[in-house]
């Protein structure tokens, strides 16, 4: 059984702080991972997707991935309020199907 | 690019009748499409996957007689939810995965059914 794991929060962050949520999976062979953000009532938009071990920064995101310890993590600088919405974590498999984890609710206090 | 729409967004109707959702994909071609549903406050929980001129593949515990799905062109997958029940209600989502990027999904707006 494939598994993709993220604490569920919420997670409390002060506005312009490093929100930063992560993810571990359990499937190796995965080679794409990907962040989505869905605020409440709607469907996820993609963030960011990672292929690399390393670091792959856009904007104030930065996702991180490491193959050894089977974990992704996002990082948000600079956290704004607009910011508040549950992160899903995504692995795909080898049949580009993806493997949702349940989402982590991040919260931006002001 | 990489839009994807759903319609409708909102519908409400009776117990006992069927209610399809569309999802199609508007500059790119996808011959896979796939249907999440999402019970409010829980994760996405993928139904079927959608391939352009064969038949869906559904997930354990979805009943393909109650969810139909067609998928009859590159662009366009739909869902019929038959006979619906209010234990139906629930928010629908549809992804697509480009023909010509195939690691990565777009996702509709979502339908959101409420059955009485």
């Amino acid at each position: 059984q494939k598994e993709v794991e993220q604490n569920s929060g919420p997670l409390s962050v002060p506005e312009g702080a490093i929100a930063s949520l992560n993810c571990t999976y359990s499937d190796r062979g995965s080679q794409s991972f990907f962040w989505y953000r869905q605020y409440s009532g709607k469907s996820p938009e993609l963030i960011m997707f990672i292929y690399s071990n390393g670091d792959k920064e856009d904007g104030r995101f930065t996702a991180q991935l490491n193959k050894a310890s089977q974990y992704v993590s996002l990082l948000i600088r600079d956290s704004q309020p607009s910011d508040s919405a549950t992160y899903l974590c995504a692995v795909m498999d080898s049949n580009y199907q993806l493997i949702w984890g349940a989402g982590t609710k991040l919260i931006i206090k002001p | 690019g990489a839009v994807v729409s759903q319609h409708p967004s909102w519908v409400i109707c009776k117990s006992g009748t069927s209610v399809k959702i569309e999802c199609r994909s508007l500059d790119f071609q996808a011959t896979t499409m796939f249907w999440y549903r999402q019970f409010p406050k829980q994760s996405l929980m993928l139904m079927a996957t959608s391939n352009e001129g064969s038949k869906a593949t559904y997930e354990q515990g979805v009943e393909k007689d109650k969810f139909l799905i067609n998928h009859a062109s590159l662009t366009l997958s739909t869902l019929t939810v038959t006979s619906a029940h209010p234990e139906d209600s629930s928010f629908y989502i549809c992804s697509a995965r480009p023909d010509r990027v195939q690691e990565t999904q777009y996702f509709g707006p979502g339908t959101r059914l409420l059955v009485l």
